[in-house]
């Protein structure tokens, strides 16, 4: 079964700083993997996500996430933290559903603080 | 463009009282779509899926129902509401149900169940 385990519920980092969140994912199938954003009381957007190829994806906003099968790891970087950055971050992956469709299973999601 | 719309974005109600969310979803035929359910403090957990008009497939067995009267709505309902139905609900559309397909997101509504 596909699962997402996103390490750290809170991740601080200064204006300016590397922004470093952590996926690993199990999948007993290849993945398919996605990174969204929520601002407070707003909906997700997507940053980015992985099907196949190339292996470095990059997203909106300066995002990107190296896809590392080796690993079982999708991590989001951004080389500098912007205060616009603050919001939570979740990973997910697609799994099959009920009826031959699939869905997007969510990790548990990472809150950014960005501080001066 | 697509756009995809939910109402009420902020919704106060009694325990025991009905309930009725509505999301539509403009820009787009037959997409599917998706009701998810935010708890404080959780990832989200998907509540239903439609793939059709009146085609509606639960997640998870709870007090709550959806309904699909037209291609681009999709509605979650209650008759008599909970304490732990309070939550940010969101809806969400894809085009396809392909391993794939990125689904969208709406706005939310916060549901607060008193």
């Amino acid at each position: 079964a596909q699962s997402v385990t996103q390490l750290g519920s809170h991740v601080s980092v200064s204006e300016g700083a590397l922004v470093l969140l952590r996926c690993n994912y199990s999948s007993s199938v290849p993945p398919y993997l996605f990174w969204y954003v929520q601002y407070p009381n707003q909906g997700l957007q997507l940053l980015l996500k992985y099907t196949t190829g190339a292996t470095l994806v990059k997203g909106i906003n300066g995002f990107e996430a190296e896809f590392k099968k080796s690993e079982t790891s999708f991590h989001l970087t951004k080389p500098s933290a912007h205060m616009s950055d603050a919001a939570e971050y979740f990973c997910a992956v697609s799994a099959p559903f009920s009826g031959g469709y699939n869905k997007l299973i969510f990790g548990a999601g990472t809150r950014l603080a960005v501080h001066p | 463009s697509q756009t995809i719309h939910q109402w009420p974005a902020t919704l106060v109600q009694p325990v025991g009282s009905p309930l009725s969310l509505e999301c539509t979803v403009e820009g787009t035929s037959n997409p599917n779509l998706y009701w998810y359910r935010q708890a404080a403090g959780r990832g989200l957990q998907l509540l239903f899926y439609s793939v059709g008009i009146g085609q509606i497939s639960s997640e998870v067995p709870q007090n709550l129902s959806a309904s699909r009267p037209q291609d681009r709505q999709f509605i979650l309902s209650s008759k008599k509401l909970l304490l732990s139905d309070s939550g940010f609900y969101l809806c969400a559309w894809s085009a396809g149900t392909g391993v794939s397909d990125t689904q969208y997101f709406g706005p939310g509504t916060r549901l607060t169940v008193l």
